[in-house]
């Protein structure tokens, strides 16, 4: 099958824990992005990266951080520094050109 | 700096009505793209349309249509004859970026629910 798959579907992390966030895509997408999203309000811009080995951060990147060592994957850890966490995380791709974003199905993460 | 307006949180309307999101951005280039998304209850964004800046035309998709306006700065969405298939949160989105990484900024979403 092709497109974007994100594990687990939930999670839920105790305080002071890390917990990482897998993101794949077999788009063969240049781009990849984490969003996190919060009830009522839109999709926010955590870290993104354009090739492999490289990323940048986001609007709000303090508490997380990522790898891109493969094209296919764009893994997230939200580290026990992210002070409030507890939200849905997506993943999206998208080609190295002015083109729509793909999104995977998503993260809920929950702080116990 | 880019910004997109959904002014209307929650809409809700009675099956076979027709209804309109609103999506008002703000952007000082030239080129830009602007998209909408649904988000079913399932959380995944579904992408739905992507309409280019030089692009004016209104354009139609099955029970779906958009209306570009430039000069309000306005890009809305309406769908015709709803289904409760199309309750879901609607998202506005503009891009601007130049070059090839996309700087994606999305309103806050419309949650749409439609009563059978």
């Amino acid at each position: 099958d092709g497109g974007i798959t994100q594990s687990p579907k939930y999670l839920f992390r105790k305080e002071g824990q890390n917990v990482t966030l897998s993101c794949e895509q077999n788009l063969n997408h240049d781009a990849m992005y984490w969003y996190r999203q919060d009830p009522g309000q839109g999709l926010r811009l955590i870290y993104y990266s354009q090739i492999v080995n490289d990323f940048q951060k986001g609007d709000i990147a303090e508490g997380y951080s990522v790898s891109r060592e493969k094209k296919e994957s764009f893994p997230l850890t939200v580290t026990s520094a992210q002070k409030n966490p507890t939200a849905f995380y997506l993943c999206a791709t998208g080609p190295f050109s002015y083109n729509e974003q793909f999104f995977g199905p998503g993260t809920r993460l929950t702080v116990l | 700096a880019q910004k997109v307006t959904q002014a209307q949180t929650e809409i809700s309307v009675v099956e076979k009505e027709d209804v309109t999101l609103d999506c008002v951005y703000e952007t000082r280039d030239t080129t830009y793209y602007l998209f909408w998304y649904k988000q079913p209850p399932s959380g995944e964004l579904v992408f739905l349309i992507r309409r280019n800046s030089f692009d004016e035309q209104n354009e139609i998709s099955g029970r779906y249509s958009w209306n570009f306006q430039k000069s309000t700065s306005s890009f809305n969405f309406t769908i015709t004859a709803s289904q409760v298939v199309d309750s879901a949160v609607y998202f506005c989105a503009l891009s601007d970026t130049p070059g090839g990484y996309q700087k994606v900024t999305f309103g806050i979403g419309t949650k749409l629910q439609v009563i059978p």
